[in-house]
């Protein structure tokens, strides 16, 4: 397997545009996640999926910003309008229920 | 929630020297421990994981220790080399992938 795949890798954007991210999990996973990864924060659990049904997406930080996974084989995270505080890698992975946690190489976004 | 807490921030030893890593938690229900690996500009890589059923556990150069009364575990590197520069992080869940809380991350520098 190819492990997990993000696209695209950067993004450079300007305020106000919208922003979306791209993940393939693992085939055979059933559990898919997107972290946020930045200097200040850390690396932040903002969604995860259990067989392509959002389970837990309290770390979400408002409503600009949305995630779906229409099937075993695609997620999608969206942000609309994009700010600069938005700026930050975004890590999508897929696991099965008791293993390991796999990371795609993460999309960096950057908002001006 | 759960709370991890990861010392010190930074660490610099020198080539063939011994670093550890020593995060803290809250949660006394949360049983599975890993530590990632993190390369500049990489994903994040399990390297090691523990489960509360056991106190230590080994992989060649890296062992990971765990007191749960305490509520605190640690990871040991010995013999490090340069390409152990990285930044590692701790987590902590109950049991699985889907609710690890992270560290704030260990930027390892080892000095040829």
């Amino acid at each position: 397997d190819a492990g997990v795949i993000q696209s695209p890798r950067h993004e450079v954007t300007e305020m106000g545009q919208e922003v979306t991210l791209r993940c393939k999990p693992i085939s055979g996973h059933d559990y898919l996640f997107w972290y946020r990864q930045t200097m200040m924060r850390g690396l932040e659990l903002l969604i995860y999926f259990n067989n392509n049904v959002p389970i837990d997406d309290s770390g979400m930080p408002e409503d600009r910003f949305s995630a779906k996974m229409p099937n075993a084989s695609f997620s999608t995270l969206k942000i609309q309008p994009s700010e600069p505080r938005d700026s930050a890698v975004y890590f999508c992975a897929s696991s099965l229920l008791e293993g390991e946690l796999f990371f795609g190489e993460g999309s960096r976004l950057t908002v001006l | 929630g759960e709370n991890v807490e990861q010392h010190p921030s930074t660490l610099s030893v020198q080539e063939g020297d011994s670093a550890v890593i020593k995060c803290t938690y809250s949660d006394s229900a949360s049983n599975y421990f890993p530590w990632y690996k993190q390369e500049l500009g990489k994903r994040p890589q399990l390297i090691i994981d523990i489960r509360s059923n056991v106190g230590e556990k080994k992989d060649q150069r890296i062992a990971v220790t765990l007191n749960k009364t305490a509520k605190h575990f640690s990871l040991h590197i010995t013999e490090t080399q340069p390409e152990d520069s990285a930044v590692y992080f701790c987590a902590a869940s109950q049991g699985s992938a889907r609710q690890l809380t992270f560290g704030s991350g260990t930027q390892l520098t080892v000095l040829p």
